[in-house]
């Protein structure tokens, strides 16, 4: 079986800061996505890769960047940390389109004061 | 556009209740549609899955039915246990299958008092 790994788990940052979250499979999945998550409003896509050195813009993409260098990672930066935000944000992969399945990695836990 | 709406917010049940979720989808074709459940500082992992409309998906006691007549996805249970607390959240995926844009629903935290 593969594990898809989030670092770090808890991300404490101040206002302004920019803050990169990263996030590790090793199911040999072509696409990988980053989600966020806020109570009483699902899942949001922010970034999308199919493939390695894809990028693909989500929904929320705005105040994000992304990077895809290998097929088994894909890290996320947060561009300027906004003061009071506190988000829990999900790595996902999958073999291939929507239609399969997703794995997520447990989340990283973001407060910034 | 392609939506997915599960209206209850909050589902609080005891042991042995019966459970139900509501889920209704809108979008041009015939979807994939999910239930994903997220367990306490977890990430969402797959419940169920159907991709052929009038089908039933079943796992770990839980059942759906991809209803195109009344373009609902409900989820059930006979009798939800505690362990079944957490949020389940309602995705679907278009036809397309170079979409990679799914569309999750706000989820429903079900808690299960003892």
């Amino acid at each position: 079986g593969g594990i898809i790994t989030q670092t770090p788990k808890f991300l404490i940052g101040q206002e302004g800061q920019k803050l990169t979250l990263k996030c590790q499979q090793n199911f040999n999945h072509d696409t990988m996505y980053w989600y966020r998550q806020d109570s009483g409003k699902g899942l949001r896509l922010i970034y999308y890769s199919i493939t390695e050195n894809d990028l693909q813009k989500g929904d929320l993409s705005e105040g994000y960047d992304a990077s895809r260098e290998k097929k088994s990672s894909f890290s996320l930066t947060v561009t300027s940390a906004q003061k009071n935000e506190m988000a829990v944000f999900l790595c996902a992969s999958s073999i291939s389109g929507g239609i399969s399945d997703y794995t997520f990695g447990s989340g990283t836990r973001l407060l910034v004061i | 556009g392609d939506s997915v709406t599960q209206m209850q917010g909050q589902v609080t049940l005891s042991e042995d209740d019966f459970l139900f979720i509501n889920c209704t989808y809108s979008t041009t074709w015939y979807p994939t549609l999910f239930w994903y459940v997220q367990y306490p500082g977890e990430g969402p992992q797959l419940l169920l899955k159907v991709t052929t409309a009038n089908n039933k998906g079943i796992s770990r006691g839980f059942e759906a039915t991809y209803d195109k007549g009344t373009t609902s996805f409900h989820l059930q249970k006979a009798s939800v246990q505690e362990s079944d607390s957490a949020v389940y959240y309602c995705v679907l995926a278009p036809h397309d299958t170079n979409a990679y844009k799914v569309i999750f629903g706000k989820g429903t935290h079900l808690h299960v008092l003892p």
